[in-house]
């Protein structure tokens, strides 16, 4: 599987914008970029995916460069509830359901 | 609908024991993969199941196994436990097959072993 590269933490506060980044610069063609959180003492939840270009969900937006070697999750407006650890996964089509996690980046929120 | 579910909540066992979790799967829902997760590490991928077959595996070894039933519910079974088999084993289930499969996973809350 392709490698992503995420900061380890990241700090913002409440009702401000968040970009958390993600390089992958050995993606390939076929693979999807997907995004999941994990919220203390759950499992992890699906945020968003996309292959070339920007997407918008009720949760956040991804942003996608044009060359396709990095990423950007936003969130909008920050609240508590969205301190998670924030992992940037490639998936594709071969995988099935796997999904390849590495450590994330940690998302404290200031109120 | 009602979302993944794993039981027990936490469990604990000695080395050398054997032990079985449980995960029932979201309804429609014919895919289940397990995941262990390591104290501040991310998911590692174990096994997924589909049709009750396993259909991939990650780097673990044959002491982990695993049933899906033709409900879709699923168990993972580890003999032989390590100290360092301690950790959240997460399962998870999606529909639409394998192949190609973009699906949004589903994660449970987890089991919460520890080996001592």
């Amino acid at each position: 599987d392709a490698k992503t590269t995420q900061p380890n933490s990241m700090e913002s506060n409440e009702e401000e914008p968040v970009h958390l980044p993600c390089n992958h610069s050995t993606i390939s063609g076929t693979d999807y970029i997907h995004w999941y959180r994990q919220l203390p003492s759950q499992g992890p939840e699906y945020v968003i995916h996309g292959l070339t270009s920007n997407v918008n969900n009720r949760m956040a937006s991804l942003a996608i460069a044009e060359d396709r070697k990095s990423s950007t999750l936003i969130l909008h407006r920050a609240t508590l509830r969205d301190a998670a650890v924030y992992y940037c996964i490639l998936r594709d089509g071969t995988s099935g359901s796997r999904l390849t996690f590495g450590e994330g980046t940690q998302l404290t929120v200031n109120p | 609908e009602t979302g993944v579910t794993q039981s027990p909540t936490h469990l604990i066992k000695t080395r050398g024991q054997q032990v079985t979790l449980r995960c029932s799967s979201q309804s429609g829902h014919n895919t289940v993969s397990w995941y262990q997760q390591a104290l501040g590490q991310g998911p590692q991928f174990i096994f997924q199941y589909y049709r009750e077959e396993e259909n991939g595996r990650g780097n673990f070894p044959p002491r982990f196994s695993g049933l899906q039933f033709p409900n879709y519910s699923s168990e993972l079974n580890v003999n032989a436990l390590e100290l360092d088999d301690s950790a959240l084993y997460l399962c998870a289930s999606s529909s639409g097959g394998v192949a190609g499969n973009y699906n949004e996973q589903f994660f449970g809350p987890g089991t919460r072993l520890t080996v001592l």
